[in-house]
């Protein structure tokens, strides 16, 4: 069974442009979560989405968003970049909203200059 | 609020023998669970262990434990015979589970483990 698939895992962009982050999930579940880690603040959840619906959400500015796919899938946007979103993304993954098992991915790690 | 605090940035251990790394939380949330999740170079969150608030046995899975005392709020996680792969960050977590709570997870601020040979 595969894993938690995130793409690209590395991606370097400059501040004020926007980027897309991509997560897919095991195969069956249905449930992805966003979190950012960085040495200053550690790891943060973004959101949340499960059956396409956002079902949670932290405590981060508009300028961050998601979106969830009909087969699970999801994307993360950030638009007009700052230094500060240089970090490692991490989108989980589990089979429903309650389930105790949350499958992380390897990250996406941005820099931005 | 929910938080957990890890209060040793950095430990070392003897290959072979057993550690323990602390962590306490805190939380209003009547049911909740408690993880524990190691992080080596490589970036990737691997899940280690899951204690649930109303369980009254202590977790185990494999070598590892989880020493839950619910009254002093503390869930550490004791490894056993240390492996040189053992070396990496690990982080406690913990989730609100009551009904309608948010169940995000709430991460500690992570304890660096170095098995030496």
């Amino acid at each position: 069974k595969a894993g938690v698939t995130q793409t690209p895992r590395y991606l370097i962009k400059t501040r004020g442009q926007q980027v897309t982050l991509s997560c897919s999930p095991i195969s069956g579940h249905r449930s992805v979560s966003w979190y950012q880690q960085t040495p200053g603040q550690g790891l943060q959840f973004l959101f949340e989405y499960f059956s396409e619906t956002q079902r949670n959400k932290g405590n981060f500015p508009g300028r961050f968003s998601g979106r969830q796919f009909s087969n699970s899938r999801s994307e993360m946007n950030v638009s007009t970049l700052e230094l500060g979103d240089s970090a490692l993304y991490l989108c989980a993954s589990s089979f429903r909203l309650d389930s105790y098992e949350q499958y992380f991915g390897p990250g996406t790690r941005l820099t931005v200059t | 609020a929910q938080k957990i605090t890890q209060t040793q940035p950095g430990m070392f251990v003897q290959e072979k023998e057993a550690v323990t790394l602390d962590c306490t939380y805190d939380t209003s949330d009547p049911s909740y669970g408690l993880f524990w999740y190691k992080q080596p170079s490589s970036g990737e969150m691997i899940f280690l262990i899951y204690q649930g608030s109303y369980d009254q046995q202590n977790a185990t899975e494999g070598r590892y434990s989880l020493n839950f005392q619910k009254a002093r709020k503390s869930a550490n996680l004791v490894i056993s015979a240390s492996q040189l792969g053992d070396s990496a960050m690990y982080f406690c977590a913990m989730r609100a589970e009551s009904g309608g709570s948010a169940r995000q997870l709430t991460f500690g601020s992570g304890t660096q483990l170095t098995v030496l040979p």
